[in-house]
């Protein structure tokens, strides 16, 4: 079983402050994607990465993929009450056909 | 035009009624998935379609069935529903399996 585990589950910052949250298996992912989910909607597409090593930068949203593709980190800069909600990361393994997402960390950002 | 529509939205039912959600999907995508999402907010994947064929079948019970009229519906059939099953269910779709993923709304499900 591959299992993704976030950190931490739980984030409460006052806006402005930085933040990182992170995704870890013990499994390597051919992809992992990082989604924000708000509530009473399905998750949106934040970023995918592919590549070991790989980072993204979304405007204030910086993601890192491990160089063993067995990880990832969300970075968010001066965060703001927008980036409240949900982020949930998810990793495919083609070789048996397995997908599967953590578990998240509910980020709220207090103006 | 919604990319992933499902419906109901909300659905109440008695333990043992047989249900349907359906889901469309005006992506043209190849793959189709289902979701569930406990009180916890935890998103476990159920089953997913690639051009109408199961890819992966979760240990979910067979009371729950995937059935694909076509490449852009996936919809979930219940039997005899019970109370673990309320929760919200997501459908979703990509053009490739594993690839970026468009949720739609989610139906909550509550069996009483």
């Amino acid at each position: 079983t591959q299992l993704l585990e976030q950190s931490p589950q739980f984030l409460s910052i006052q806006e402005g402050e930085n933040l990182t949250v992170y995704c870890n298996s013990s499994s390597v992912f051919s992809s992992l994607q990082w989604y924000r989910q708000e509530p009473g909607e399905g998750p949106v597409l934040l970023v995918t990465v592919v590549t070991g090593g790989e980072v993204k930068k979304l405007k204030r949203l910086t993601f890192q993929f491990g160089d063993a593709r067995k990880d990832s980190s969300l970075h968010i800069t001066a965060a703001q009450p927008g980036d409240t909600g949900l982020y949930l990361c998810a990793g495919a393994a083609r070789n048996n056909n397995d997908m599967r997402f953590g578990a998240g960390t509910r980020l709220t950002v207090k103006p | 035009d919604t990319a992933v529509s499902q419906t109901p939205k909300y659905l109440v039912t008695q333990m043992g009624n047989d249900k349907s959600i359906k889901c469309e999907q005006n992506l043209g995508h190849d793959t189709m998935y289902w979701y569930k999402q406990d009180s916890k907010k935890f998103l476990k994947i159920m089953f997913s379609y690639n051009n109408k064929e199961l890819i992966i079948n979760e240990t979910v019970p067979n009371r729950f069935s995937p059935k694909s009229p076509d490449k852009a519906h996936l919809n979930l059939h219940i039997n005899s529903l019970e109370l673990g099953d309320s929760a919200v269910y997501f459908c979703a779709s990509s053009d490739k399996w594993g690839g970026e993923q468009f949720f739609g709304p989610g139906t909550r499900l509550t069996v009483l």
